[in-house]
Order: structure tokens, then sequence, then C-alpha cells
């Protein structure tokens, strides 16, 4: 089990860019999870996807940003015209659909919008 | 939506000495974690406890969800114990997202 990975690890980004982010959950969780973490304060909740359904968004989630799980495994997090306010810790998490519903994070994608 | 409240905000610790950090939210929850986030921004999961009481080493926390608080104990404290300690819960609806709290900042010194 390798845990929930996450590519690229830093992504340094001029405004007006677009970037994209890549997610891949532990093999055997059927949900995954982004959020957004900006200094000094805690993750928050950006989208969720049951297997390739998305089936929650933030009102953070403007639209400039796209989620997709195509396949059910692993989750690509488009963000369109960045801007420096977007600036932050990417982050993703997974977990089962039954039983204890734990959330693993992956170690995140950190962002700088120039 | 729910919200998270953790105190204290920051602790400073000298190397040995206990600590109990809190976790009170404003409604029933079905899933609480604690986690600990290291200084590449890591979350490391200590607790997955909705409801009672968890030991694992050094660590341990409680969950009183009829009167909605939780409490993580560090005893012990190592400078290893360093980091942001986050409280994490979902309500009782039905897809888990999570709201996180926004910290504890420990600093353990030698």
């Amino acid at each position: 089990d390798t845990g929930v990975s996450q590519d690229p690890r830093h992504k340094i980004t001029k405004r007006g860019q677009n970037v994209t982010f890549r997610c891949d959950p532990i093999s055997e969780h059927n949900r995954l999870y982004w959020y957004r973490q900006t200094l000094g304060q805690g993750p928050e909740f950006l989208t969720y996807f049951q297997n390739e359904a998305q089936l929650e968004k933030s009102r953070l989630l403007s639209d400039r940003f796209s989620a997709e799980r195509p396949k059910g495994s692993f989750s690509t997090l488009e963000i369109q015209r960045t801007e420096q306010g977007d600036s932050a810790m990417y982050l993703c998490a997974s977990s089962t659909r039954t039983g204890e519903r734990e959330q693993f994070f992956g170690p995140g994608t950190r962002l700088t919008v120039l | 939506g729910i919200q998270v409240e953790q105190s204290p905000p920051d602790l400073i610790l000298q190397e040995g000495a206990n600590s109990t950090l809190r976790c009170n939210f404003s409604d029933s929850v079905n899933n609480l974690q604690w986690f600990h986030q290291n200084p590449w921004g890591q979350l490391i999961n200590l607790f997955y406890i909705p409801s009672g009481t968890k030991q694992n080493g050094r660590l341990s926390a409680t969950t009183v969800a009829t009167e909605r608080y939780s409490l993580l104990y560090i005893s012990s404290s190592q400078t290893t114990d360093s980091g942001v300690y986050f409280c994490a819960v979902s309500d009782s609806g039905g897809y888990q997202k999570v709201t996180f709290g926004i910290g504890t900042k420990l600093q353990v010194i030698p």
C-alpha cells in the first residue's frame, strides 16, 4: 500500500496560466476528496467524488476550477486563468465507502502564482 | 455548516511535559479525526475517534460525542511532536465532507 500520491509536489506559474494537478488514491478507496489549505488555516473542502461521480462541490470551487475522476481511479484538478489568490496547498484524500470512513491524505501540491 | 473550534491556538512545551489539546464542535458528528501536520505539510493520521477513547503510545484521545468535544493528550512530549495538530469532523450528512479546525500549533523545546 503506497498511500495517496499527488503530482507535482510543487508548481510555480504565472498569473493567467492554466495548471493541472493529479491525485492517485489508495487503490481500494472509492471516495476521493480535494481540499485547499492557505497559510495559517486548516484545509478547506473543495469537492468530493464517489467512484467517477462528482457528488459535492464547495462554493470555493469557482468556475475556473474543474475536477475529474474519469475512471473512478485517479483524479485531476485543473485551475484555469490562475490568480495570485489561488496560491495554496492543494490536498487530496481518499477513503472507503463502508465501515470506518477515515480519510487519508496525500503530501499535497503547493501552488505559487506569481 | 458545522463549526470546529480548537484550543489553545499556540502551545510551547518543554521536552518531557504533558499537554491536552481540545476540539469543540457545534453539531452531532459521525466522524472525528485528529491529524498532525508536519513541517512539509503532510497530514499524518493520529486517531479516527467519533466516540470513546483510544491510545497509541504517548498519544491518546477521547471524544464525548454527546457533549460535542474531543481531547488529544500528548504525554512526555518530544521535539518531533512539534507541528500543527488538527481536529476534523464530518457531520451526519451523507458525503463525509470533513471540516477542519484552525489547528493548535505546538512547539516542543529541548
